[in-house]
Formats: C-alpha cells, sequence, structure tokens
C-alpha cells in the first residue's frame, strides 16, 4: 500500500531564517506530488506541483521553492522566511496520468515563523 | 480567483439529523468533484467523489449530488454522528485540485 510522510511534524523558525520540509511517498512509481499550505483562517492553497524529477510548477509568486531530486522526493524550501509563511503545509500525491485527479495528503507540518 | 467556493463557513447539526453542505464551482470545464475531511493538524483525507456523468453518488452515510447546470453540489451526511465532526473541503479536479476554503461542522450531541 501506499504511504507519505512528512517531517518535521512542527517547526518554529525565526523570520529569516531558512527552511526546508520533506515529503516522501512509498508504495508507487512516478507519482505526481504537490505542496499546499492552509494559512489561518483560510482554504488549500497550491503552492507547487510536479509531475516528475527536476520539473516543478509554481502556482503562486512567493519566496518558497520546491524541488523534486528524486521520483518519490519532494522537498519545500526557503533561504528567508516571513511572518506570512506561517501556516500548515501539506504534501500529497496523486497517481500519474490518472485521469481523475484524486489526491491521497500527508499529515502535514505545521510552520510557525516568529 | 477562487473557482470553488463554499459559502458556510461553519455549521451546527444536532446527531443523528442530516447534514448538508454546499459548495459552488464557476469552471464548466470542471468533471470530477471530490469531498475531503479535514480534523485539525492532520492532512485531509478523501471522503467521496462525484463524477459529471453522474447526479449522485452514494457511500453509506455520505451522498454527493450534482447539478451540472447549476455548478452546485452537496454533501449530505444522514445521520450525522459527532465523529462527523471536522471542516470538510469540496475541490474539483484539474491538473491539481481546486478546493475550497472549507466549512467546519459540529456535530452536537
Amino acid at each position: 500500500s501506499q504511504t507519505i510522510h512528512q517531517w518535521p511534524a512542527t517547526l518554529v523558525q525565526p523570520v529569516g531564517s531558512p527552511l526546508s520540509l520533506e515529503c516522501t511517498v512509498e508504495g508507487t512509481s512516478n507519482p505526481n506530488l504537490y505542496w499546499y499550505r492552509q494559512a489561518a483562517g483560510r482554504g488549500l492553497q497550491l503552492l507547487f506541483y510536479s509531475v516528475g524529477i527536476g520539473q516543478i510548477s509554481s502556482e503562486v509568486p512567493q519566496n518558497l521553492s520546491a524541488s523534486r531530486p528524486q521520483d518519490r522526493q519532494f522537498i519545500l524550501s526557503s533561504k528567508k522566511l516571513l511572518l506570512s509563511d506561517s501556516g500548515f503545509y501539506l504534501c500529497a500525491w496523486s497517481v500519474w496520468l490518472a485521469y481523475y485527479n484524486e489526491q491521497f495528503f500527508g499529515p502535514g507540518t505545521r510552520l510557525t515563523v516568529l | 480567483d477562487q473557482q470553488v467556493k463554499q459559502n458556510s463557513p461553519s455549521l451546527s447539526v444536532q446527531e443523528g439529523r442530516i447534514s448538508i453542505l454546499n459548495c459552488d464551482y464557476t469552471n464548466s470545464m470542471f468533471d470530477y468533484f471530490l469531498w475531503y475531511k479535514k480534523y485539525p493538524a492532520e492532512g485531509p483525507t478523501f471522503l467521496i467523489s462525484i463524477s459529471s456523468i453522474k447526479d449522485k453518488n452514494e457511500d453509506g452515510r455520505f451522498t454527493v449530488f450534482l447539478n451540472k447546470s447549476a455548478k452546485h453540489l452537496s454533501l449530505h451526511i444522514v445521520p450525522s454522528q459527532p465523529g462527523d465532526s471536522a471542516v470538510y473541503f469540496c475541490a474539483a479536479s484539474g491538473y491539481a485540485l481546486n478546493f475550497g476554503k472549507g466549512t467546519s461542522l459540529l456535530v452536537t450531541p
């Protein structure tokens, strides 16, 4: 069966510090991968998606970046965090080329920027 | 621009009664819709979906209705249980999922 892991579960970082959140998927090959953010009182906002190694599409301009160094690994990064980067970050995967884009979510990372 | 809208941020229902959560979308090209349930500090979990070729899909206590002409779908939970208390997200499938902002459901004993 497929599983998706995210770490860390919670993170408190000062403004201006770097960020690295990691997501890995097991039990499937060549998944589509996604990073979402849920800010306080807001819905789920798509940040990045990837259909393959090294292929990243960005949905919103921001000071975050994403990378996919391996097939089942997706990393969300920032060189300098802003207060507005606080939120709940979710990684998700879906079956590559599936007509219906059902996505499966990881447990999330709660990021607080102080 | 929000293509999927959930206009009720919260809903309170008594245990045993019906919960109805609503969702509207603007893009007529969407052809597959999903509902996710989310507990605090956890990732959303898939609940039920519907293809645009159908107008109803049932799974146990959960039924989703789709009205394509009105670009509206709804999730019915019957009977509602306290464990159903969570945030429910409606999503429409494109190359990624377009999520609404969610409706927080509280089922009271």
